[in-house]
């Protein structure tokens, strides 16, 4: 297993348009999250999964957001009719359930909207 | 509700000095605390975590930090920095009820002179 892997790396859209991102986790891992973090800050929680279900949604999520699980496995992010605020680094993480405290990250998705 | 804050966004040391990076944190459960590294457009790793049991805890690369419940601190410190040890660091706090959901201080860069 290689880790977390987040697809794509880099991403240049323009506004308005619509963007996903794809994350693999870990695969034994049945706990995905999702984190955005922008220039000098720490990464803020999104929302998370266990298994295909979404069990928790932060208030930044707003209904442009969009974020599936459909078999457990992999996720994808979608952001429709992008706003330049939105240009930031998307993080996926991915953990056992029996949460020990390790949650290990993906290298990101860094979206930048033009 | 959880919050981090840590002190000082930017600490600069001395090849062979000692680290020190602050973290204090609030919250009204018994928290886990994690530290995690960054560096330039790459995920974030794991140094070191609290969960239960000794207060103090050793992480990778020579970290360690101290939980110290009665200060709500839980600082991280090497005692020799060393060149590849320049990076950005997060402190983050979660509870074991918490779905595994990570609260991230702001971050603090650290420099790191010859």
């Amino acid at each position: 297993d290689t880790g977390v892997s987040q697809d794509p790396r880099h991403k240049i859209t323009k506004r308005g348009q619509n963007v996903t991102f794809r994350c693999d986790p870990i695969s034994e891992h049945n706990r995905l999250y999702w984190y955005r973090q922008t220039l000098g800050q720490g990464p803020e929680f999104l929302t998370y999964f266990q298994n295909e279900a979404q069990l928790e949604k932060s208030r930044l999520l707003s209904d442009r957001f969009s974020a599936e699980r459909p078999k457990g496995s992999f996720s994808t992010l979608e952001i429709q009719r992008t706003e330049q605020g939105d240009s930031a680094m998307y993080l996926c993480a991915s953990s056992t359930q029996d949460f020990n405290g390790e949650a290990f990250f993906g290298q990101g998705t860094r979206l930048t909207v033009v | 509700a959880q919050s981090v804050t840590q002190l000082g966004s930017h600490v600069s040391v001395s090849e062979g000095a000692l680290v020190l990076l602050r973290c204090n944190y609030s919250s009204s459960v018994p928290p886990y605390l994690f530290w995690y590294v960054q560096y330039p457009n790459q995920g974030l790793q794991l140094l070191l975590k609290y969960t239960t049991g000794a207060t103090l805890v050793k992480g990778i690369n020579g970290f360690e930090a101290e939980f110290k419940k009665s200060e709500t601190s839980f600082h991280l410190t090497k005692p020799s920095a060393h060149m590849s040890d320049a990076a950005e660091y997060f402190c983050a706090v979660s509870h074991y009820n918490q779905g595994g959901k990570l609260i991230f201080g702001q971050g603090t860069e650290l420099s790191v002179k010859p």
